[in-house]
């Protein structure tokens, strides 16, 4: 058990939806990043927030938003969904923005998909 | 656009014997090599952080090298264990403003018979 935390497991939802995934770091850690894993790509980074702040932006699309809260907690938004947004989205948290020694820890994962 | 390479894809040994796989990265811009084993319906758990050229790295069985000079690094298990089955991740972070960005490489996935 890594100390983060995703809900849901799973979610299955319909063309044109939207769902909030969510995501609770390991207690003390300040970053949070999300992480997509396709059928047929590797797990691709998303973003990271630093305490509250957007800090890192990889390939994400503009239906997708994400935001950090006080308490440090995460939740990606997908709207418009698509078929090809069906994938096991993954939080991971680390202690500070960019230390190199700093490891990232994994949750669980969310498996959506999109029908 | 980074690419991390793995190889091999996939491997398949016998219990007891020794493996290893190779990660390729960008040998500029260099910042951290990270290793994962991600076990089927589990998440990657990390296994190394290596950050300077030459490292070695050790976790029991484990051990991982470092050659940030010429972009690669080694994964080794010996004496293989079927607990060892899964898939191996190296993820590479670049310098500058990517901050704490991870990019992945496809991994090698193990099968260790008994």
């Amino acid at each position: 058990d890594s100390g983060v935390t995703q809900t849901p497991k799973h979610l299955i939802t319909a063309t044109g939806q939207r769902v909030t995934l969510r995501c609770s770091p390991r207690s003390g850690d300040l970053s949070v990043y999300w992480y997509q894993q396709s059928l047929d790509q590797g797990l691709q980074f998303l973003i990271q927030y630093y305490n509250g702040e957007e800090r890192a932006k990889g390939n994400i699309l503009e239906r997708f938003s994400a935001q950090q809260f006080p308490d440090l907690h995460s939740e990606l938004n997908l709207s418009s969904l698509e078929l090809g947004d069906s994938a096991l989205y993954f939080c991971a948290s680390s202690m500070g923005l960019a230390d190199r020694t700093y490891e990232q820890y994994f949750g669980p994962g969310t498996r959506l998909t999109v029908t | 656009i980074l690419n991390v390479e793995q190889s091999p894809q996939s491997l398949h040994v016998q219990e007891g014997d020794s493996t290893n796989f190779t990660c390729s990265f960008p040998s500029s811009n260099f910042y951290a090599l990270h290793w994962y084993r991600w076990e089927t319906a589990k998440s990657p758990e990390a296994l190394f952080v290596m950050t300077l050229n030459g490292d070695e790295k050790k976790k029991g069985r484990i051990s991982a090298t470092l050659n940030t000079k010429e972009g690669y690094s080694y994964l080794y298990i010996k004496g293989s264990q079927p607990e060892d089955s899964a898939t191996y991740l190296c993820a590479f972070r670049a310098g500058g403003t990517s901050y704490g960005k991870l990019t992945f490489g496809q991994g090698t996935i193990l099968t260790v018979h008994p």
